[in-house]
């Protein structure tokens, strides 16, 4: 089956305190891409990867890192959590090709920073 | 940067009634428009996508089209059920130039009373 999976899908955490959510999809997608969802503020993108060892900064990419050194994993990393960080997180990947490029979103995760 | 609103945030209609949601984006260079279904507090499910080429898609009772000189796309449900409760959002995908970075709207939220 087709998926992307987040892991965790809760997290409770404190300041400071380094954190990584995994992302791994099964379907040989080149582009991968991490989400953040706030209330009254919609989707917006935080880090995008076209391909392995490519990655570049979406609109909200301060206080997060991410890495692609394999095609299915994309990490995003939280090197020092803040309480602004408290959101629900997702993790979406796609083909590039025209005809063939439906964005695949995970099941989220949901980041509690204290 | 690519703008996207949906009109109208929220709707409450009764069961069997036919419905439009409307989304307008600002930049007509777009790589795709995709619709998506959200259920409160979970992850995105992928409802139909349209290529920049296309004019319209359908799956079921779902209808979507887009009219990129003008910045528009609609989705059409036709027969509405309480299943069909949930958040819609369109989003836009924007061309190599900008990462492909999917901009969301705020979405609209539905109510299909029995």
């Amino acid at each position: 089956e087709a998926q992307v999976t987040q892991n965790p899908r809760y997290l409770i955490t404190v300041t400071g305190k380094k954190l990584t959510v995994t992302c791994s999809q099964n379907m040989n997608h080149e582009y991968m891409s991490w989400y953040r969802q706030d209330p009254g503020l919609g989707l917006r993108q935080i880090y995008y990867s076209m391909n392995v060892e490519v990655t570049d900064k979406g609109d909200v990419p301060e206080g997060y890192k991410v890495s692609r050194k394999e095609k299915r994993n994309f990490p995003l990393i939280l090197e020092s959590p803040s309480p602004n960080q408290t959101s629900l997180y997702f993790c979406a990947s796609s083909f590039l090709g025209q005809g063939r490029n439906i964005q695949y979103f995970g099941a989220g995760t949901r980041l509690s920073v204290l | 940067k690519q703008e996207v609103t949906q009109i109208p945030a929220a709707l409450s209609v009764p069961e069997g009634e036919n419905l439009v949601l409307n989304c307008s984006f600002t930049d007509s260079a777009i790589y795709n428009l995709q619709w998506f279904r959200q259920d409160p507090g979970k992850g995105l499910t992928s409802l139909l996508l349209i290529q920049s080429s296309q004019r319209e898609q359908t799956s079921g009772r779902l209808n979507a089209s887009l009219d990129k000189s003008s910045g528009r796309s609609t989705l059409y449900i036709a027969a509405s059920q309480p299943g069909d409760s949930a958040t819609y959002l369109c989003a836009v995908r924007d061309g190599g130039n900008s990462g492909y970075a999917l901009n969301f709207g705020k979405g609209t939220s539905l109510l299909v009373t029995p």
